[in-house]
């Protein structure tokens, strides 16, 4: 059974076009929900963590909430360079993190 | 920077043949971890180190083998390598913290022939 399930697999918007990422968890044993930004070729960067539901981290044009269920990266007029693949994952058990597939943005000038 | 360097970045080599990567950190952290990146599956936990020969599997464990005899250190190793195991393998830290966050290298790209 997957615990992180991310949607849509790839997203394709037009500069200054806000919209939302969707990462869906298994709630049962979550220590924490995290969030990072993949460039190709590259290592996934970290953006937030999300411990309980209710919580909102921001950084820039990014903004990731949390639900008892769901948790969403908002992206606000978003710009090219924030092209990037997307990624979700959950803490279960300690030192067990299962990523998402990954959601892959594609930002058009 | 996390002060993370993988090596070799990029490999091809054959079916059947031993291959070792390694991750070196400079920051002493505890926590030491290799994944596998593939389409379609997302980052997997192969193996992950809690300190210094500690070591514990992940989902996909079958066919590696880590080592760490030193803190900076942690070694991936394919015994005899498949075709299945061509992937992108990546590397991560994480310090001592309960809650803290992965960072990861830059990633080896193993192409099994």
């Amino acid at each position: 059974e997957d615990q992180v399930t991310q949607s849509p697999e790839a997203l394709r918007l037009q500069e200054g076009e806000s919209s939302s990422l969707n990462c869906s968890y298994t709630v049962s044993g979550l220590r924490g929900l995290f969030w990072y930004r993949q460039d190709p070729g590259k290592g996934p960067e970290f953006l937030f963590t999300l411990y309980s539901a209710g919580e909102e981290k921001e950084k820039e044009r990014l903004k990731a909430t949390l639900t008892k269920k769901e948790s969403f990266l908002h992206i606000t007029a978003p710009k090219p360079e924030d092209s990037a693949t997307y990624l979700c994952a959950g803490e279960y058990n300690f030192n067990k993190f299962y990523f998402g597939s990954g959601t892959k943005l594609n930002v058009k000038p | 920077d996390a002060g993370i360097t993988q090596s070799p970045r990029h490999k091809v080599t054959e079916t059947g043949t031993p291959v070792t990567l390694r991750c070196h950190q400079t920051e002493n952290h505890r926590y030491m971890y290799w994944y596998r990146q593939d389409p379609g599956h997302g980052l997997r936990l192969i193996h992950y180190s809690y300190g210094v020969k500690d070591t514990d599997k992940g989902e996909v464990s079958d066919g590696y083998s880590v080592s760490r005899s030193k803190t900076e250190d942690f070694l991936l190793t394919l015994e005899s390598a498949t075709s299945s195991q061509t992937s992108v393998y990546f590397c991560a830290i994480r310090d001592g913290r309960d809650t803290g966050e992965l960072f990861f290298g830059e990633g080896s790209r193993l192409t099994v022939l």
